[in-house]
């Protein structure tokens, strides 16, 4: 059973960087693009971007100059770095796994959420 | 970017209706399309993928269809453990964009 457990600082000032990591238990590592998707108070989900196992990634234009996505392979681990954060960037945080050898590549396994406050 | 419009936003249901959302791509999308069921304080769980076909141990009364630029999803008869946020995401190009959310209430 594939479990994503994720961890991080909760409360971030403003104008600084934020950053969670996210562990994978169960199932394989590589085949799979392991990705960040938010969701601000009351608004609706929005995809950050994603990285495979050989550290490619992909990454949402409109947020594309201030994230990193890196990801370690000895510890089946991922992490979200996002600089410069604002007010805006206060929401709950997800890690995902998306299924490239799927019909359809979903994204089918999700870690449990962190939710980061952006303080003045 | 590929814009998803969902209608509606706001389904006001009771237990035992059929219920049916959908989602509409500004571009084609082919297949690449999923929904996910959201209820507050907990992950997105995914419902449907590749626009018709039924997640692992997702009941039977949860359906997908459509290809291209109009999707729906429908729920046969609607249980109460239904009553949740539904959102539509295509997975066809980058960014992978979400739908605005369908929030299912109990009538």
């Amino acid at each position: 059973q594939v479990q994503l457990q994720q961890w991080g600082a909760g409360l971030v000032k403003h104008s600084e960087t934020l950053s969670l990591t996210c562990a994978v238990y169960g199932g394989s590592f590589s085949g799979f693009y392991w990705t960040w998707i938010r969701q601000a108070p009351g608004k609706g989900l929005e995809w950050i971007g994603e990285v495979n196992h050989s550290g490619s990634t992909n990454y949402n234009p409109s947020l594309k100059s201030r994230v990193t996505i890196s990801v370690d392979t000895s510890k089946n681990q991922f992490s979200l770095k996002l600089s410069s954060v604002t007010a805006a960037d206060t929401a709950d945080y997800y890690c995902a796994r998306r299924d490239i050898r799927s019909s359809g590549a979903p994204t089918d396994y999700w870690g449990q959420g962190t939710l980061v406050t952006v303080s003045s | 970017d590929i814009q998803l419009t969902q209608s509606p936003s706001f389904l006001s249901a009771s237990v035992g209706d059929r219920v049916t959302i959908t989602c509409r791509a500004s571009q084609g999308i082919s297949s690449y399309l999923a929904w996910y069921q959201h209820k507050p304080g907990t992950a997105p769980q995914l419902l449907i993928y590749a626009a018709s076909t039924l997640q692992g141990e997702v009941p039977s009364r949860f359906s997908g269809s459509g290809s291209g630029t109009e999707f729906t999803l429908t729920i046969s008869s609607l249980q109460p453990e239904d009553f949740a946020t539904y959102y539509c995401q295509q997975l066809n190009s980058y960014p992978m964009t979400f739908g605005g959310g369908t929030k299912v209430e109990i009538k």
